[in-house]
């Protein structure tokens, strides 16, 4: 049972335009959640992250927003690059737990 | 920074050998996981572990085995590969919030 989507495979925009990501999620006991970037062949690199005490967290062009209510989180990528394309996974977790629950991922493409 | 090595970043091996896929990591964290990736089904859990000798299960560990004698050390074994076990296999290893990624290896079993 798939506790964190991702329902969108795959997402094209501009270059310079915003890319946005989603994310749910269905359990509640979950309180932190993050992003990661993966490059073909390459392991998953750290992104960005939230707590579920916030609803807004930013770092440079990324800024992952968190709606709790709906269980929502997405990921907003401004202006969009070229090297940003890649596949975008959202991951959470729960401070009395070790794991790390990842959605199936976004293949994000910029187009030059 | 948090270094994650895995042993291999590309292996082809036959079906039916034992393959064992290594992964250390040099920030003393606790937790070790082993994942693989597919297209269309994201990450998947095999195994982790959150201490040395300890070990859960993941989502899909039929077919694999994990060991972990040292702390900064967790192992990966296929009993006996088969050609749906062709895959990316990636390591992790987090204290807490944050999980850290090692390059991945690319098994193909043929």
């Amino acid at each position: 049972d798939q506790q964190v989507k991702q329902n969108s495979p795959s997402l094209s925009v501009q270059e310079g335009r915003i890319s946005i990501l989603n994310c749910d999620y269905t359990n509640s006991m979950f309180d932190y959640f993050l992003w990661y970037k993966k490059y073909p062949a390459e392991g998953p690199t750290f992104l960005i992250s939230i707590s579920s005490i916030k609803d807004k967290n930013e770092d440079g062009r990324f800024t992952v927003f968190l709606n709790k209510s709906a269980k929502h989180l997405s990921l907003h990528i401004v202006p969009s690059q070229p090297g940003d394309s890649a596949v975008y996974f959202c991951a959470a977790n729960y401070f009395t737990g070790n794991q790390f629950y990842f959605g199936t991922g976004t293949s994000l493409t910029v187009i030059p | 920074d948090v270094k994650v090595t895995q042993s291999s970043r590309y292996l082809v091996k036959r079906t039916g050998e034992k393959v064992f896929l290594e992964c250390v990591q040099d920030m003393d964290h606790e937790n070790m996981f082993w994942y693989r990736q597919d297209p269309g089904l994201g990450l998947r859990l095999i195994y982790f572990s959150y201490d040395v000798k300890m070990k859960e299960k993941g989502d899909i560990p039929e077919g694999y085995s994990v060991s972990r004698e040292k702390k900064e050390r967790f192992s990966l074994i296929l009993e006996s590969a088969s050609t749906n076990q062709t895959s990316m296999y990636l390591c992790a290893s987090s204290l807490v919030r944050e999980a850290f990624f090692g390059q991945g290896t690319r098994l193909t079993v043929v």
